[in-house]
C-alpha cells in the first residue's frame, strides 16, 4: 500500500539524549515535512524539504536536525538542545512543491523521562 | 493576529445533527483550502479540498469558501458518533511552500 510510515510510534528519551524519528514514503512525492503538534497549539512546521539533499528550516527548527539523502526518506533528529521535546511529531509529504495538498503519516509520540 | 483562526471547541452535538465548523483567515492571497480530520493519537487525514470560492460536496460533507469574507466552513450532515474527531482547516497561497493550519475544533457526536 502507498503511504507514509513513521517509526517508532512511541519513544521515550532521557534528558540529554538525541533521538531520531524515521519517516519513509512510497508515494514518490518530492516534498516532505516535519510538524510538531502540542495540545492547543495546532501544527507547527519544523523542517521541510523540496528535493533530495536540500531542506529548509520551518518556524520552530531550533533543537532539531534533518537529512534528505533519499527521496523516500526524511528522518528527524531531536537533539538535547531542544528544550521541550515531549510532543506528537508528524511527517508529511506532497507530490510536488507547488502542489496544494499534503498527506500525513500516523505520527510518533516522544516523551522525555 | 494569527493568519488562521479556528474555534477549538469542544463542540458537542447529538447524532443526526448538522454540524458547522468554521475558520477565518487574514491573508487574502490564500487560494487553496483544505479540511483534515484527526482522530485521537492519529495523523490527520485529508477530508476536503477546495480551490478559490464556492462549494464542494462529498457525501455527507460540504466545504464552503467565501473569499470576500475570508471565511470557510465545513458542514457535516446526519452526523455520526464516528465523526467525533478534531477537524483542522488548512490553506495556502498559489505558490506557498507550506500549509497554514488552524488549531483544530474538537467535535463530539453523542449517540
Amino acid at each position: 500500500d502507498g503511504g507514509i510510515t513513521q517509526s517508532p510510534k512511541y519513544l521515550f528519551r532521557k534528558e540529554g539524549q538525541n533521538v531520531t524519528l524515521s519517516c519513509e514514503q512510497n508515494l514518490n512525492h518530492d516534498a516532505m515535512y516535519w510538524y510538531r503538534q502540542d495540545p492547543g497549539q495546532g501544527l507547527r512546521l519544523i523542517y521541510y524539504s523540496q528535493i533530495v539533499n536540500d531542506f529548509q528550516k520551518g518556524d520552530i527548527a531550533e533543537g532539531y536536525s534533518v537529512s534528505r539523502e533519499k527521496k523516500e526518506s526524511f528522518p528527524l533528529t531531536v537533539t538535547s538542545a531542544q528544550k521541550n521535546p515531549t510532543a506528537f511529531y508528524l511527517c508529511a509529504s506532497r507530490a510536488d512543491f507547488s502542489g496544494n495538498t499534503i498527506y500525513f503519516g500516523e505520527g510518533s509520540w516522544l516523551t522525555v523521562v | 493576529q494569527k493568519e488562521v483562526e479556528q474555534d477549538p471547541g469542544p463542540l458537542s452535538v447529538p447524532e443526526g445533527a448538522i454540524v458547522s465548523l468554521n475558520c477565518t483567515y487574514s491573508n487574502s492571497a490564500f487560494q487553496y483550502f483544505m479540511w483534515y480530520r484527526q482522530y485521537s493519537r492519529k495523523g490527520p487525514e485529508l477530508l476536503m479540498y477546495t480551490y478559490s470560492s464556492g462549494n464542494k460536496e462529498d457525501g455527507r460533507f460540504t466545504a464552503q469558501v467565501d473569499k470576500s469574507s475570508k471565511y470557510i466552513s465545513l458542514f457535516i450532515r446526519d452526523s455520526q458518533p464516528s465523526d467525533s474527531a478534531t477537524y483542522l482547516c488548512a490553506m495556502n497561497e498559489n505558490s506557498g511552500y507550506a500549509l497554514n493550519f488552524g488549531k483544530g475544533t474538537s467535535l463530539l457526536v453523542t449517540p
